[in-house]
């Protein structure tokens, strides 16, 4: 069964860090991109960062460039995201989800979230 | 960055009714789109592939239709589970981007 669970998700003041681990299982892990996903309170979804399979190619949305780094441990089956300078607007609800090469290069499966909250 | 605008940003509809859906693409993405449905405090998931593939598992009444910058999702008889938020997403080109979503409220 494939599994994917986020952690490391907390409370955070404005130009803090915090690090998220993404664990996958129930697949062929260094076979698939991985994705970072947010969804702010009562917002709609923002992609946030994504990571090729063998983690060579990395891509970042405008918002969090040069804050953010995301990468992937394939002998661990897990994918991170660091994430800097944190400000208000980054609060949400994190989502790691694999992409479906069968799907479209859609998220085929997502976690269940963690949340991240930035105030003083 | 390509924008998706969803239309109607709310809808509602009673068991039964046939509901339609738009996602309107900046400019053309052939077909690299997809839907999510996300119920209330839940991930999404993964409805419609390739804008008009059902993902494995998905009830048949969903359908999704479009290529270039006009696509439609469309549930035939609307039931009671399908109370949720609706986002289209291109694949097209990085940054991937999401339609502002669709929140469909069963009367």
């Amino acid at each position: 069964e494939v599994q994917v669970v986020e952690s490391g998700g907390g409370l955070v003041q404005p130009g803090g860090s915090l690090r998220l681990s993404c664990a996958a299982s129930g697949f062929t892990f260094s076979s698939y991109a991985m994705h970072w996903v947010r969804q702010g309170p009562g917002k709609g979804l923002e992609y946030v960062s994504a990571i090729s399979n063998d983690g060579g190619t990395t891509y970042y949305a405008n918002s969090v460039k040069g804050r953010f780094i995301i990468s992937r441990d394939n002998s661990k089956n897990m994918v991170y995201l660091q994430m800097g300078s944190l400000r208000v607007e980054d609060m949400a609800v994190y989502y790691c989800a694999r992409v479906g090469w069968d799907s479209g290069n859609h998220y085929d499966y997502w976690g269940q979230g963690t949340q991240v909250t930035v105030s003083s | 960055d390509i924008q998706l605008t969803q239309s109607p940003s709310f809808l509602s509809a009673s068991v039964g009714d046939r509901v339609t859906v738009t996602c309107r693409a900046s400019q053309g993405i052939r077909s690299y789109l997809g839907w999510y449905q996300q119920k209330p405090g839940k991930a999404p998931k993964l409805l419609i592939f390739a804008a008009s593939t059902l993902q494995s598992g998905v009830p048949s009444r969903f359908s999704g239709s479009g290529s270039g910058t006009e696509f439609t999702l469309t549930i035939s008889s609307l039931q009671p589970e399908d109370l949720a938020t609706y986002y289209c997403q291109q694949v097209n080109s990085y940054p991937i981007t999401f339609g502002q979503g669709t929140r469909l409220e069963i009367k």
